[in-house]
């Protein structure tokens, strides 16, 4: 089982609707999130961070955790064509000094004007 | 604040070459963690330096190596170059310790092994 999960997509959405972004993770203890955006030939870029569970909003993107379920998604409204791109969901599944981080492959975004 | 820099850009290299490649990292942070990503995939953890020490490794042949300065800039060293080497590598700083984690990335370099 991999242990950062999500959709490669792509996922398609018209401009101005809600994007809606999912990754499972497989390490109960994992503490730290993240959603990343990587435009292609690009370097990834932060998106979101997130560490308790619940909902973290900021602007146009709401990331939300849920550690039993072992679930945290990214939800993009009002989404722009310029939004159009993979969506990188990355864990760090210790706590303390090593900051290595868990990737998923990532969903491909295409938001249709 | 400087963001994080790295250098080269590109580099195309044969077979059995070697490459360095260097990162600078963002002002204020002691922590640079070196990742590749091939075309497709997410990136792949190859190793990450604290205040000098390397602090992690992940399922890399020894050939991939790496060191810190002082100034907490960053090399990686990878010798006898293989085809499959060709990807994107990434660098990414943080300030370390226990107050935060996030890793803020570089532009990277793609490297392209003939």
């Amino acid at each position: 089982q991999k242990e950062v999960e999500q959709n490669s997509g792509p996922l398609s959405v018209p401009e101005g609707a809600i994007a809606s972004l999912n990754c499972t993770y497989s390490d109960r203890v994992s503490q730290s999130f993240f959603w990343y955006r990587q435009y292609s030939g690009k370097s990834p870029e932060l998106i979101m961070s997130i560490y308790s569970n619940g909902d973290k909003e900021d602007g146009r993107f709401t990331a939300q955790l849920n550690k039993a379920s072992q679930y945290v998604s990214l939800l993009i409204r009002d989404s722009q064509p310029s939004d159009s791109a993979t969506y990188l969901c990355a864990v760090n599944p210790l706590a303390g000094n090593n900051r290595k981080l868990i990737w998923g492959l990532g969903t491909s975004l295409a938001v249709n004007p | 604040e400087t963001g994080v820099t790295q250098s080269p850009t590109h580099l195309i290299k044969t077979r059995g070459q070697q490459v360095t490649l260097r990162c600078s990292s963002q002002s204020g942070h002691n922590t640079v963690s070196w990742y590749q990503q091939a075309l497709g995939q997410g990136p792949q953890f190859i190793f990450q330096y604290y205040r000098e020490e390397e602090n992690g490794r992940g399922n890399f042949p020894p050939r991939f190596s790496g060191l810190q300065f002082p100034n907490y800039s960053s090399e990686l060293n990878v010798n006898a170059l293989e085809l499959d080497d060709s990807a994107l590598y990434l660098c990414a700083s943080s300030e370390g310790g226990i107050s935060t984690d996030t890793q803020y990335f570089g532009p990277g370099t793609r490297l392209t092994v003939l």
